[in-house]
């Protein structure tokens, strides 16, 4: 079945240590999204790629940064994990159409980090 | 500019009875609409969208909701709760060039 995969499903890190979580997804969506959800919080959108163009939200620390080497992959770092950066990170794909409609986000199962 | 307005954060219902998940939106363009369903640990799944086709959509799992511009509302509804609904809840608007605001999320808890 074609699906958004994330690994792992559980992270653990230092603070200030480095880490990426990845996503890959068998959908062949050209948009690839990163959100950022807290506890008993709705998600909040840190960045997209469509196709290879970056789109970074204006609120999104410096801290996070994002990579997508081909179509299939895309991986959140966090450069210097704080503790405010605990979170449930998850990973969604759509299609955009040549006249710029965006279709359905379909989201995978999510990263659970953890900053010790 | 689009804001969404999930009316209720919890709701609670008992089995077999019906569920109402109420979500009002704003959008200066004519959105997509969606719900989703999040189960603890999980990731979102998606239950139903409206984007401009009929009014009345019918999802997954026995939910559907109506579109309703002149109210500026899209409720979740399903007749007969099951256990298995008690989860959270996104109603989501979005716009083109990927903007997608959520709602703040409605728990469902489903009483035996």
């Amino acid at each position: 079945d074609a699906m958004v995969i994330q690994n792992p499903r559980y992270q653990v890190t230092q603070f200030g240590k480095p880490v990426t979580l990845s996503c890959s997804q068998t959908l062949n969506h050209n948009v690839m999204y990163w959100y950022q959800q807290k506890s008993s919080q709705a998600p909040k959108l840190l960045f997209h790629y469509y196709d290879k163009d970056f789109n970074n939200e204006a609120d999104t620390p410096d801290n996070f940064q994002s990579r997508r080497p081909n179509t299939s992959f895309c991986f959140l770092d966090i450069r210097s994990p704080g503790l405010g950066d605990a979170a449930m990170y998850l990973c969604a794909t759509s299609r955009a159409s040549a006249t710029g409609i965006f279709e359905t986000q379909y989201f995978g199962p999510g990263t659970r980090l953890l900053v010790l | 500019a689009q804001s969404v307005t999930q009316l209720d954060s919890h709701v609670s219902v008992s089995e077999g009875t019906p569920v109402l998940l109420r979500c009002n939106y704003s959008s200066s363009y004519s959105p997509s609409l969606f719900w989703y369903v999040q189960h603890p640990n999980k990731g979102l799944q998606l239950l139903l969208k409206y984007t401009s086709a009929a009014t009345l959509v019918k999802g997954i799992n026995g939910f559907e909701a109506e579109f309703k511009k002149s109210e500026t509302s899209f409720h979740l509804t399903k007749p007969s709760a099951h256990m298995s609904d008690a989860a959270e809840y996104f109603c989501v608007v979005t716009r083109g060039a990927g903007k997608s605001t959520f709602g703040d999320g409605t728990t469902l808890t489903v009483k035996p």
